[in-house]
């Protein structure tokens, strides 16, 4: 079983709509929580941090649940640009600070 | 451009041959990680250097793969006869070691094994 698991997709939503993304990660020690973005053929770039008491930015909102071990990413008003893969992201402060990534979840936004 | 740079963007070899890849981190920077990313997956921890100390590598670094730093600046990747199944991007991160949740990407090196 991989550490840190989500949904490949891809998920097909038309411009405005509302989409969520679920990842859960099995390690409980796990301290540190992302989403990262990543466009075709680039490197992945932090979207967020994710907090137990949520955090929102703009039309993106990301929730913790350590009891569940489960994250989410919901993103409202979607726009064509935000047609990408989105990468659940954990951390432990074990040696290293090493980032454990989910394989990602493709979005594709249409108009 | 003060981001991560990385060297050469892209490189296809034969099986066989040896290739190395440069990474120049943000110049204050104390951490760099390296990671491998194949078609279809996110991104694999391979291994990571405070200053000039490279402190883990992954199992997934095998015998014939080689990282240095040694001036705690850029740091290269070597991999030995390389097989198909390396075929993968290679990815270079920096941090501070005091915010080291914060890694910054470099573009990446495209390496293609025939």
């Amino acid at each position: 079983r991989k550490e840190v698991e989500q949904d490949p997709g891809p998920f097909n939503v038309p411009e405005g709509a509302t989409v969520a993304f679920n990842c859960t990660y099995s390690n409980s020690a796990s301290q540190s929580f992302f989403w990262y973005r990543q466009d075709c053929r680039k490197e992945p770039k932090l979207l967020m941090s994710v907090y137990s008491s949520g955090n929102e930015d703009g039309r993106f909102t990301a929730q913790l649940n350590r009891a569940s071990q489960y994250i989410s990413l919901l993103i409202r008003d979607s726009k064509l640009s935000d047609s990408a893969t989105y990468l659940c992201v954990v951390n432990r402060w074990e040696y290293g600070n090493k980032l454990v990534f989910g394989a990602g979840t493709i979005l594709r936004v249409k108009s | 451009d003060t981001g991560v740079s990385q060297n050469p963007r892209h490189k296809i070899t034969k099986r066989g041959q040896n290739v190395t890849f440069r990474c120049d981190p943000i110049s204050e920077h104390n951490r760099l990680y390296w990671y491998r990313q194949t078609l279809g997956q996110g991104p694999e921890f391979l291994t990571y250097f405070q200053n000039e100390a490279q402190l883990e590598k992954s199992r997934l670094l095998s015998d014939r793969f080689s990282a240095e730093r040694p001036k705690g600046s850029f740091s290269t990747l070597e991999i030995q006869r390389t097989e198909q199944g390396d075929s993968a991007m290679y990815l270079c991160a920096s941090s501070l070691a005091a915010d080291a949740d914060t890694q910054y990407f470099g573009p990446g090196t495209r390496l293609t094994v025939l």
